[in-house]
């Protein structure tokens, strides 16, 4: 079946720092991937979609500048936090999607992402 | 607005119970609906619904789509400890999912 693998699983950085966290696409071309966060006991919030090979789509309050998605290939999105800050801590999920597909149904193990 | 409710928020339950939870929906441009359970990482997938009426089941585990009361029931047969998690329903819509909050299910030995 399909399989999507992210990482880093976890992270610890420091404020002020960038962290880069990568989803890919391991047996299937994924022309959408989704990114999503997730706070202790709520549910997936959806971040931003992304299609390869063009600009992100960020959900409305998500900070485009501070979330930098890249969709390059058909097999890798990157999800860099920047500048971040403890309130950026928090459980990131990419889920990835292959054309005429389930939208999103195949997801990263997460990255659980400190900011100290 | 899109939205996507899930009840009961949390439930326990003794081993060998049988369990439903209940996830209503009201979104546009509906593609599917999705049904995953997490544990401590990342949701697993269990089931889409995209008909009416047709009930997919896996093991203790079976889901059912009624769109035209916009509504989605999972049950869990005989239930195991092994089933304490949280279970998400998801909306696909043409262009992304929506999740609801999830039901947090714990069974009790």
């Amino acid at each position: 079946g399909a399989v999507v693998s992210q990482h880093p699983s976890w992270v610890i950085c420091k404020s002020g720092t960038s962290v880069k966290i990568e989803c890919r696409s391991l047996d299937f071309q994924a022309t959408t991937m989704f990114w999503y966060r997730q706070f202790p006991k709520q549910s997936l919030m959806l971040m931003a979609t992304s299609n390869e090979g063009s600009k992100a789509t960020y959900e409305q309050g998500v900070e485009k500048d501070k979330f930098l998605i890249n969709h390059a290939s058909l097999t890798l999105s990157t999800l860099t936090v920047t500048s971040a800050h403890p309130e950026d801590s928090s459980f990131y999920i990419c889920s990835a999607s292959e054309l005429g597909g389930i939208y999103g149904y195949t997801f990263g193990s997460g990255t659980r992402l400190t900011v100290v | 607005e899109d939205k996507v409710v899930q009840s009961p928020l949390s439930l326990v339950v003794h081993e060998g119970d049988t369990v439903t939870l209940n996830c209503s929906y009201e979104v546009t441009n509906f593609r599917s609906l999705l049904w995953y359970k997490q544990e401590k990482k990342a949701p697993t997938f269990l089931f889409m619904l995209t008909s009416s009426g047709i009930e997919k089941k896996s093991g203790r585990l079976s889901s059912i789509l009624d769109k035209k009361e916009l509504f989605s029931i999972l049950n869990i047969t005989a239930t195991q400890t092994g089933d304490s998690a949280v279970y998400l329903c998801a909306v696909g819509k043409d262009d992304k999912i929506i999740f609801g909050k999830g039901t947090r299910l714990h069974i009790l030995p």
